[in-house]
């Protein structure tokens, strides 16, 4: 079966601090990748996603994540992050061949300090 | 334009009853899904319906929960004699065929 395993479930960093979120996945076939922010009191958002060809790819509000396939890793970047990015971060795999249900990581929830 | 919605936002009611959650997804999006998420823990997979028919739904976790999405847009989720651990936020998500899923705000159901 399809997981999705974020290995850190806080982090905590102060502003202008770079963030790197973990996340590895189990299935070996071809698969998107996607990572969804929650921020406070709202829904889930897509940050970024990657379907095939650059494995970096850029989202939204200066994040990026690389997919590594020989890893099965695709892990979110952002080189200095805000206040405005205090949120909870989950990672979410779609195997192709499939029905196009999103497997969820357990998310990483983020505070960031002033 | 609008986004997916959820009705209600919150739900509260006792053990054995039956409750009824209601999704509209975005306008001409041919895709919705169902998740269920618990307290700690990310989005977990429930059933998706391409059109009218349910493509796949290995998530439903026993009889007890059923979905329908009569004429392919508004689509509701069913549970039957609920019990105190059916208490979740349940989310609902559309797409266009095989792209991105958007969220709707969830309703909270409470299972006392």
């Amino acid at each position: 079966a399809q997981s999705v395993s974020q290995h850190n479930h806080h982090v905590i960093l102060s502003e202008a601090a770079s963030l790197e979120l973990g996340c590895n996945y189990s299935y070996g076939g071809t698969v998107n990748l996607f990572w969804y922010v929650q921020y406070p009191g709202q829904h889930l958002q897509l940050l970024l996603k990657y379907f095939s060809g650059d494995p970096l790819v850029k989202g939204i509000k200066g994040f990026e994540a690389e997919f590594i396939k020989s890893k099965f890793s695709f892990n979110l970047r952002k080189p200095s992050v805000q206040w405005s990015d205090t949120a909870e971060y989950f990672c979410a795999v779609n195997a192709q061949r499939s029905s196009y249900k999103l497997i969820f990581g357990s998310g990483t929830r983020l505070l960031v300090r002033p | 334009g609008a986004g997916v919605s959820q009705t209600p936002s919150n739900k509260v009611t006792e053990k054995g009853k039956y409750v009824e959650l209601r999704c509209d997804p975005i306008s001409g999006h041919t895709a919705l899904y169902w998740y269920r998420q618990s307290l700690g823990q990310g989005p977990e997979f429930l059933i998706y319906f391409q059109g009218t028919g349910a493509a796949d739904d290995s998530g439903l976790p026993n009889d007890r929960f059923f979905a329908v999405r009569p004429e392919g847009s508004v689509s509701t989720l069913k549970i039957q004699r609920t019990e105190r651990g059916d208490s979740a936020v349940y989310l609902c998500a559309s797409s266009a065929h095989g792209e991105e899923q958007f969220f709707g705000p969830g309703t909270r159901l409470t299972v006392l």
